[in-house]
């Protein structure tokens, strides 16, 4: 199957500070990355979608200008926390898509936590 | 705006039962239906489903969907802890505006205790 990785897997940083995960498609070239933040013991909610080479669309409640996302090529989406505070502590999962398909494939996610 | 709902949303079990999660929608312009179980990092996929009626089987793992009465069942039998997870439903954005976008369900956390 499509590998997908994001990098870092954990990071720990304080609050006030910003942080970015990157989302690459490794085998395939992506047309779409979905980002999701998942709490403890709960289902994926989906933050944004990640065109590469448009602005993201982001779902409603999410703050696109605290969680900035950039798709600067068709395998790399990257995702930015700004100002980050306690409560953005999360697991962050990011999903690339090849078109043609229904199948997303997962990356296997960012621990963060803020201190 | 597309609904994904499972249930139960959490199960505990021993090892040798079977189970059944149940997973219902509604969405505009069904396309099809995914599993995917999750352990400690990424979702991974199981099954995908698009005509009722028609089971696919994966080892102990066994799905079927029924689009008359829009929901799936998701079936394991001979737990192991292994299959210790949690499992979620999701369903593909139907109205055409957001091509890949998957809607996902509550999940179900199965708890397989030795």
């Amino acid at each position: 199957g499509a590998v997908v990785s994001q990098h870092p897997s954990r990071v720990i940083c304080k609050s006030g500070t910003s942080v970015k995960i990157e989302c690459r498609s490794l085998d395939f070239q992506a047309t779409t990355m979905f980002w999701y933040r998942q709490f403890p013991k709960q289902s994926l909610m989906l933050m944004a979608t990640s065109n590469e080479g448009s602005k993201a669309t982001y779902e409603q409640g999410v703050e696109k200008d605290k969680f900035l996302i950039n798709h600067a090529s068709l395998t790399l989406s990257t995702l930015t926390v700004t100002s980050a505070h306690p409560e953005d502590s999360s697991f962050y999962i990011c999903s690339a898509f090849r078109g043609g398909h229904y199948e997303q494939y997962f990356g296997p996610g960012t621990r963060l936590t803020v201190t | 705006e597309d609904k994904v709902v499972q249930s139960p949303l959490s199960l505990v079990v021993h090892e040798g039962d079977t189970v059944t999660l149940n997973c219902s929608y509604e969405v505009t312009n069904f396309r099809s239906l995914l599993w995917y179980k999750q352990e400690k990092k990424a979702p991974t996929f199981l099954f995908m489903l698009t005509s009722s009626g028609i089971e696919k089987k994966s080892g102990r793992l066994s799905s079927i969907l029924d689009k008359k009465e829009l929901f799936s069942i998701l079936n394991i039998t001979a737990t192991q802890t292994g299959d210790s997870a949690i499992y979620l439903c999701a369903v593909p954005d139907g109205s055409g505006t957001s091509y890949g976008k998957l809607t996902f369900g509550q999940g179900t956390i199965l708890t397989v205790h030795p």
